[in-house]
C-alpha cells in the first residue's frame, strides 16, 4: 500500500516569512497527527484529526500555526509568521482506528525539513 | 496523565553483542506502548508494539521487549547488535485522553553499533 506523503521534502525561509506543508495520509485512516521534530529530540505532537476534527491541538502555538483537514482527507499544516525556533523537522503521521484495539500505531511520512534563517 | 522516559540518551555497543534501550512509562490506564527506529534522514519505522496481549513482544529485525507492570517498564532489547542497527530509538506511549487518546513519544536513544 503507499505510505504517507509529505511535501516539499525540504524548505528554507526567512523568519517572518509564511510556508506550509502538506500530507496525503494512507487510504482510509482516520487518524492523522502533526508532529514537530526539533534536532536532538522526539516529536513533538502538534495536532491530531480524526476524520476533520481536532482531537488534540493542546501543544499547537496558535498565534503562527494553523492546520486544516478539510475534507477528512489530506491535510496542510501552516506557519505564518515562522520563527528561528520553528526550524525543525515537520512529521506527518496516520493510523486506523480499528475498534477491536483500541490503540493501533502509526505510520509516518518522510517528513518536511524546515529551516528558518 | 502519561510519560514516558528513555533512561539513556546514547547507547553504544560492539557488533555482535547485544543490546538494551531501557524505556520507563507513567499512564493512568492501561497504554499501548511501542518502539519506532529512525535511521538518518528516513522517516520513523514501527519496530514493535504492545496493545495488552501478550508482554513479550517480537519486532522486526531481531528485536523484542518485554512489558512489566510492576516496573512501568518497556525496554527494547536484541542478542546480537549489527551496524545496520545504528540509528535513533523512540519508545511511544498511547492511552486514553479527554475526547480520544494521546500518543506520546520519549526523547530517544541514539544507537551506536562499533564493529
Amino acid at each position: 500500500e503507499a505510505g504517507v506523503a509529505q511535501s516539499p521534502r525540504y524548505k528554507i525561509i526567512e523568519k517572518r516569512q509564511s510556508v506550509a506543508f502538506w500530507c496525503n495520509p494512507i487510504s482510509g485512516h482516520a487518524t492523522l497527527y502533526w508532529y514537530q521534530q526539533i534536532l536532538g529530540q522526539g516529536p513533538k505532537l502538534l495536532i491530531q484529526f480524526q476524520n476533520n476534527g481536532v482531537v488534540d491541538d493542546s501543544q499547537l502555538p496558535k498565534d503562527r500555526f494553523s492546520a486544516e483537514r478539510l475534507k477528512g482527507v489530506d491535510s496542510t499544516l501552516k506557519i505564518q509568521p515562522a520563527k528561528l525556533e520553528d526550524s525543525a523537522v515537520y512529521l506527518c503521521a496516520s493510523s486506523f482506528r480499528d475498534r477491536g484495539s483500541p490503540y493501533t500505531e502509526a505510520f509516518f511520512g518522510q517528513g518536511t525539513r524546515l529551516t528558518v534563517v | 496523565a502519561q510519560s514516558v522516559t528513555q533512561l539513556d540518551s546514547h547507547v553504544s555497543v560492539s557488533e555482535g553483542t547485544p543490546v538494551l534501550l531501557r524505556c520507563n512509562y507513567s499512564s493512568s490506564y492501561s497504554p499501548s506502548l511501542f518502539w519506532y527506529v529512525q535511521h538518518p534522514n528516513k522517516g520513523l519505522q514501527l519496530l514493535l508494539k504492545y496493545t495488552s496481549a501478550a508482554t513479550l513482544v517480537k519486532g522486526i529485525n531481531g528485536f523484542e521487549a518485554e512489558f512489566k507492570k510492576s516496573e512501568t517498564s518497556f525496554h527494547l532489547t536484541k542478542p546480537s547488535a549489527h551496524m545496520s542497527d545504528a540509528a535513533e530509538y523512540f519508545c511511544v506511549v498511547s492511552g486514553p485522553y479527554t475526547g480520544g487518546f494521546k500518543t506520546i513519544f520519549g526523547a530517544g536513544t541514539r544507537l551506536f553499533v562499533k564493529a
